[in-house]
Parts: C-alpha cells; sequence; structure tokens
C-alpha cells in the first residue's frame, strides 16, 4: 500500500510562470516531510521540508504547503526555470523512526 | 570531499551470483542508507544504520544483508541474485537527525539480474 502518493506522474510548464507539485498521504503519523530532485543519472538532492508543527516553509523560490486535515502537502515553484526540470520526490518520516518513505515522483518539464 | 561514494556505476549479474555494493562517505556521518528506485515505485528503503555496528532494515530487506564496521563504510550484499533485484540503487548519509535531516545521495548503481 502507497503510503505516500503523487498522482501525476509528469507536469509541464512555461518557463517563468509557477509549478506546483502535489503530495498525498495517508499515515497520519508521519511528522516530517521532504521533497528532493532527481536529474538523470544522478543521485537526489535534498530541496526543502517542513515539520507537521506548521503549514508553509519557503526558501527562496521554492516553497512548501502542508494540510494536515487534508493529509496533502504541495511544493510551488516560483518562477519556473529551465534548470528546474527533473523528477521531484515527495517523502516522509514516521513520527520517531529513522525510515524514509517516498512517494512514486513527479517529472517536471519547463518549456522555454 | 568526495561526498557519498558509490561502486560500480553498472554491473550485470546472472541469476544466483553473489556480489557487494560499496558506499563510503568522507562527511562523518552517523547516519547511512540503501534504497531502490524502480520505475513507479519511488525510492524505496532497504536497510539503515544509525551508526557503526547498528543495522535496521527498511521497507523492503529480503534478499540484501548489510554491516557497518566503520563509520565511512555501509556496503550492500546480495547473497543470490534474482531478476526482481534488477533496479537502481542509491546510498545516502546524513548528520544527525537521521533521516529527518538533509541526506546526500551517491550516484547509484545500475544493476541488472539476468
Amino acid at each position: 500500500d502507497q503510503q505516500v502518493k503523487q498522482n501525476s506522474p509528469s507536469l509541464s510548464v512555461q518557463e517563468g510562470r509557477i509549478s506546483i507539485l502535489n503530495c498525498d498521504y495517508t499515515n497520519s503519523m508521519f511528522d516530517y516531510f521532504l521533497w528532493y530532485k532527481k536529474y538523470p543519472a544522478e543521485g537526489p538532492t535534498f530541496l526543502i521540508s517542513i515539520s507537521s508543527i506548521k503549514d508553509k516553509n519557503e526558501d527562496g523560490r521554492f516553497t512548501v504547503f502542508l494540510n494536515k486535515s487534508a493529509k496533502h502537502l504541495s511544493l510551488h515553484i516560483v518562477p519556473s526555470q529551465p534548470g528546474d526540470s527533473a523528477v521531484y520526490f515527495c517523502a516522509a518520516i514516521f513520527q520517531g523512526a529513522q525510515k524514509l518513505v517516498f512517494g512514486q515522483g513527479t517529472r517536471l518539464t519547463i518549456n522555454p | 570531499n568526495a561526498g557519498v561514494t558509490q561502486t560500480p556505476k553498472f554491473q550485470v549479474l546472472k541469476t544466483g551470483q553473489s556480489m557487494t555494493l560499496q558506499c563510503a562517505q568522507d562527511m562523518n556521518h552517523e547516519y547511512m542508507s540503501w534504497y531502490r528506485q524502480d520505475p513507479g515505485m519511488g525510492l524505496r528503503l532497504i536497510h539503515y544504520s544509525v551508526g557503526a555496528g547498528i543495522t535496521d532494515q527498511g521497507e523492503v530487506p529480503n534478499g540484501y544483508n548489510v554491516s557497518r564496521s566503520t563509520t565511512e563504510d555501509f556496503p550492500l550484499r546480495l547473497l543470490s541474485a534474482a531478476p526482481s533485484q534488477t533496479s537502481v540503487y542509491f546510498c545516502a548519509s546524513s548528520y544527525q537527525r537521521g533521516a529527518y535531516n538533509e541526506q546526500f545521495f551517491g550516484p547509484g548503481t545500475r544493476l541488472t539480474v539476468l
């Protein structure tokens, strides 16, 4: 059973516009959420995270929103740039555990 | 710093063969982990370690063994390879707070089991 779901396998956005990547989770025991970015033939790199006690975290062009009641988080990228084209994974951690659970990933393509 | 290194980058095995995927980090990180990435499945945790001498199972540990004799190294062993283990394998490490902290990933090993 997929506990962290990214229901959009791909997303295409025009350069300069906002990219919104979505992630849903099923387990209310998750208390920390992270986004990782992955380029082809490379390992994932950390992008941004959010604790379950917050509903928003910003870092430059990247903002993550958390809606605990809906068990939903989203990553906003504004403005989108060609270098943002990559696969984005959301991930969640069980309270007190050291195990990261990843979603399936969303391939973001930024068009010039 | 070299960060997290993985060897080999590519490997082809026959069913039943054994091999060890190597992972090393030079950042003095306590937490290390192994993931496999499969199409449509994201990354799934195989095993992890919170320090030398301590290992634990992740989401998909069957068919894999690990050990952590030093802080730097965290090898992943396939005792008897199966086609279902065809995947891309990533090793990762982080400093404090384990998975709660940013993990640094290696470049991956692409394994094919025939």
